[in-house]
């Protein structure tokens, strides 16, 4: 059983669209988060949902919503996908907030923004 | 702002030969130190976390350092192999995120 998944996994597209990825773990874990990767590889924090409840966003532009409907789940909307929206994205969990136990990653959502 | 940094970037090593990749940080108010390991074009894979009160973690092969003080943690892979070659990212956990480091790239040559 895969512990954190991700749809799709590549996900092409044309600037302007709106797209969606969806998150799922099944560790019952009450944390849940989404990162950014980038060409060179640089990792960054997104956003953290603890419990359905949002408790970091990093300066990402509001074309971006994430949306936890339970604490399984935490989903990532994009509006109006721009080229510089390319990267690949991963979803994470852990069971405390404050990273006091290891976060398991998903295996990405590779977005290409044309 | 956390700032985190890996050296060397890239190495390259003959296979059975001791890895030590360097990993240092700028905010010594964490939580935790953590290692990963990325394969290309696959997720983060875990492999030792250090509390902010421990001094080193060990698993296997695998031998993680902390030196909170100084900013500083050392990744040692014992007897390097072949399947060892991948992207090795280090974190530190602050303030509820983890920032991350650009990671080392290791090729083991066999």
């Amino acid at each position: 059983d895969t512990a954190v998944s991700q749809t799709p996994k590549y996900l092409v597209t044309q600037m302007g669209n709106d797209k969606s990825i969806k998150c799922e773990q099944n560790l019952g874990h009450d944390t849940m988060y989404w990162y950014k990767q980038d060409s060179k590889k640089f990792l960054k924090i997104m956003f953290s949902y603890n419990n359905k409840e949002l408790i970091i966003n990093e300066t990402v532009p509001n074309r971006f919503s994430p949306k936890s409907p339970d604490k399984a789940h935490l989903n990532l909307h994009i509006n109006s996908l721009e080229l510089g929206d390319s990267a690949v994205y991963f979803c994470a969990s852990s069971q405390v907030t404050g990273g006091q136990e290891t976060q398991y990653f998903g295996p990405g959502t590779r977005l290409l923004v044309l | 702002k956390q700032e985190v940094t890996q050296i060397p970037a890239a190495l390259s090593v003959p296979e059975g030969e001791n890895l030590v990749l360097n990993c240092s940080f700028t905010d010594s108010a964490i939580y935790n130190l953590q290692w990963f390991r990325q394969d290309p074009g696959k997720g983060l894979t875990s492999l030792l976390l250090i509390q902010s009160s421990q001094r080193e973690q060990t698993s296997g092969r695998l031998n993680a350092s902390l030196d909170k003080s100084s900013g500083r943690s050392t990744l040692y892979i014992a007897a390097s192999q072949p399947g060892d070659s991948a992207t090795y990212l280090c974190a530190a956990d602050g303030n509820n995120r983890l920032a991350f480091g650009k990671g080392n790239q290791v090729v083991v040559i066999p």
